[in-house]
């Protein structure tokens, strides 16, 4: 069993739709919850991080926290075409020194 | 400029050989990382380095050798490539046990 597992769609939506992107994980020492966005042919940008359970949000992006029941979810809002990328979430224990990637989730959103 | 920077962007080599792939942050960061992303985007870790001293060394092929000539660098050297070799290699920098590490724009290694 992988440490995280991401549904890899790929996942097609229409201009301004809500995206829900999620994950899943089976070590309860994950502390740090982070959605990383990657472009073709780029490398992977942090988009938004939380410490421990909870909710943040930065614009049009909400990342949720439930580690009762391991589980996070990315929320897009009005979705743009420029939002089209793979999604990774990944996770790190507090003192740890590594990162925890799931597989990627493929996003188009159709003008 | 460039915060982590990785060369060559391409790589296309026979079976066999020996090739190296290099990487430089100028974040002042003191841990460094090699990544692999298959063909289905999956982002495995390989090397991470803190202060020039290894930390992770996971399940890689002894063929896998990196050095880190100093903090800011971390190089990659492949010996005798296989084909199962051929994916984007990511270095990546972050500090302490900060949330966030910074991606290079990877090197996509084709071995033939």
């Amino acid at each position: 069993q992988k440490e995280v597992e991401q549904d890899p769609g790929p996942l097609s939506v229409p201009e301004g739709a809500i995206v829900s992107l999620n994950c899943t994980y089976s070590n309860s020492a994950f502390q740090y919850f982070m959605w990383y966005r990657q472009y073709s042919r780029k490398g992977p940008e942090l988009l938004m991080y939380t410490y421990s359970s909870g909710n943040k949000e930065d614009g049009r992006f909400t990342a949720q926290v439930d580690k009762s029941s391991k589980y996070i979810s990315l929320f897009i809002r009005d979705s743009q075409p420029s939002d089209s990328a793979t999604y990774l979430c990944a996770m790190s224990v507090n003192t740890g020194n590594q990162f925890y990637f799931g597989t990627g989730t493929s996003l188009t959103v159709i003008p | 400029d460039t915060a982590v920077s990785q060369t060559p962007k391409y790589l296309v080599t026979q079976m066999g050989n020996d090739k190296s792939i290099k990487c430089e942050q100028n974040l002042g960061h003191d841990t460094m990382y090699w990544y692999k992303q298959d063909s289905k985007k999956f982002l495995k870790i390989m090397f991470s380095y803190n202060n020039k001293e290894l930390i992770i060394n996971e399940t890689v092929p002894n063929r896998f050798s990196p050095k880190s000539p100093d903090k800011a660098h971390l190089n990659l050297h492949i010996n005798s490539l296989e084909l199962g070799d051929s994916a984007v290699y990511f270095c990546a920098s972050r500090q302490g046990a900060a949330a966030e590490a910074f991606f290079g724009q990877g090197t996509r290694l084709t071995v033939v």
